[in-house]
């Protein structure tokens, strides 16, 4: 069966780094665009970066443009998000999630979500 | 960015209600628009895609409408496993944007 756990979460003083990682089993990970989503405590979804199948576009939200990077290795059936000059509004939990579609002739991601992880918690505080 | 705007925030319902929640975008989105469910302390889970196809596994008392800017997401007779936050979600261009809940809650 499809699952993905993230990794990587914790305590971080702003300005510093961290590095999640997302672990993809029970599926051909390298058909699928992948995302991430985070959510603040108490507070709704925002979509943060998308990466297509094979690595080769990738697009963010303007709140972590510049900041975080998303990038895959598919050969490890892995997904990561890179963050830097972490701030206090990027605490949330962060979410892995597949995109719906395989790749096929069209090879953007549709931006459907049909498997998410647990979530790993990022909380950016001094 | 396109906005998504949910109503209402919250409502509170019985078991065996007929429950609409509407979403509405800031622009043309023609039918990417996509349900999930959330409860406390789970990931999200998707119920609707396209603005009306179920996804594999979801119950068929869910249902999905609309095209262009409005949107419904209807649960026919709502159960207590239905008790959560509903988000939409734009699909039609990046950065793709979630509206900011409906949480359904026992009356």
């Amino acid at each position: 069966q499809v699952q993905l756990v993230e990794s990587g979460g914790g305590v971080v003083q702003p300005g510093r780094s961290l590095r999640l990682s997302c672990a993809a089993t029970g599926f051909t990970f390298s058909r699928y665009g992948m995302n991430w989503v985070r959510q603040a405590p108490g507070k709704g979804l925002e979509w943060v970066a998308v990466i297509w199948y094979d690595g080769s576009i990738k697009y963010y939200a303007d709140s972590v443009k510049g900041r975080f990077s998303i990038s895959r290795d598919n050969s490890k059936n892995t997904l990561y998000l890179q963050m830097n000059s972490l701030r206090a509004d990027d605490t949330a939990v962060y979410y892995c999630a597949r995109d719906l579609r395989p790749v096929t002739a069209i090879t953007a991601p549709v931006g459907d979500f049909d498997y998410w992880g647990q979530g790993t918690l990022v909380t950016v505080s001094s | 960015d396109i906005q998504m705007t949910q109503s209402p925030s919250s409502l509170s319902a019985s078991v065996g209600d007929r429950v609409t929640i509407t979403c509405r975008a800031s622009q043309s989105i023609s039918s990417y628009l996509s349900w999930y469910q959330q409860k406390p302390g789970k990931a999200p889970k998707l119920l609707i895609y396209a603005a009306l196809s179920l996804q594999s596994g979801v119950p068929s008392r869910f249902s999905g409408s609309g095209s262009g800017t409005d949107f419904t997401l209807t649960i026919s007779s709502l159960q207590p496993e239905d008790f959560a936050t509903y988000y939409c979600q734009q699909s039609y261009s990046t950065p793709w944007t979630f509206g900011q809940g409906t949480k359904v809650e026992i009356k």
